[in-house]
């Protein structure tokens, strides 16, 4: 099983530029979430998606926005990015009946 | 306030020995749960262990432990016989269940473990 996949893996934007960060699970999962993680920071919660056409901010959403296309995959978007953007991103994934996450390997995002 | 505290930014363990990496957490909520996740050197999260606030045994997943009391609200992560791949950052999370804040997650800032040979 593939599990978690997010594409893609490293960028480098320059400041303005937009991408969408892609994400995608095949365990059938309800729940979906965008996470980014900085030094000293921990992971903060971007968005969330509790199911198929919702979505919700968590505690850092301004410069963000979210598509959850169906069940599978779930993207995060940036509009214009922002040297306060650079960040590892991730994508994880929750069972309705099961509390543990299953994150996706990142992608690590550079905005010059 | 910080809701999840790890005070040990880093650790050292021998080989083979045990180690514990300190969680404590402040909620006032009488549901939660709390978890800890492994982050090696390549950067994926690993899910490790969970504990619910109502469980009453301790929870174990193979050398991981988990040492919960609850009244000292702290959840400590007990690894034994530590091996050389156990070295990677821990991070200690909550998710409270009553809270109305969409059950999401709450994250220390972690501890990075080094496992000497």
């Amino acid at each position: 099983n593939a599990g978690v996949t997010q594409t893609p893996k490293f960028q480098v934007l320059k400041t303005g530029q937009s991408m969408t960060l892609q994400c995608a699970q095949d365990m059938n999962h309800n729940s979906m979430y965008w996470y980014r993680q900085d030094p000293g920071m921990g992971l903060r919660l971007i968005y969330y998606s509790a199911s198929e056409g919702t979505t919700d901010k968590g505690e850092v959403p301004n410069g963000y926005n979210v598509s959850r296309l169906n069940k599978r995959e779930f993207s995060l978007r940036l509009e214009s990015a922002a040297p306060s953007q650079t960040s590892v991103y991730f994508c994880a994934s929750r069972a309705p009946t099961n509390e543990k996450l299953f994150f996706g390997s990142g992608t690590q995002l550079s905005v010059l | 306030a910080q809701k999840i505290t790890q005070t040990q930014p880093g650790m050292f363990v021998q080989e083979k020995e045990a180690v514990t990496l300190d969680c404590t957490y402040d909620t006032s909520d009488q549901s939660y749960g709390l978890f800890w996740y492994k982050q090696p050197s390549s950067g994926e999260m690993i899910f490790l262990i969970y504990q619910g606030s109502y469980d009453e045994q301790n929870a174990t997943e193979g050398r991981y432990s988990l040492n919960f009391q609850k009244a000292r609200k702290s959840a400590n992560l007990v690894i034994s016989a530590s091996q050389l791949g156990d070295s990677a950052m821990y991070f200690c999370a909550m998710r409270e269940f009553n809270a109305g804040n969409n059950r999401k997650l709450i994250w220390g800032l972690g501890t990075s473990l080094a496992v000497n040979p």
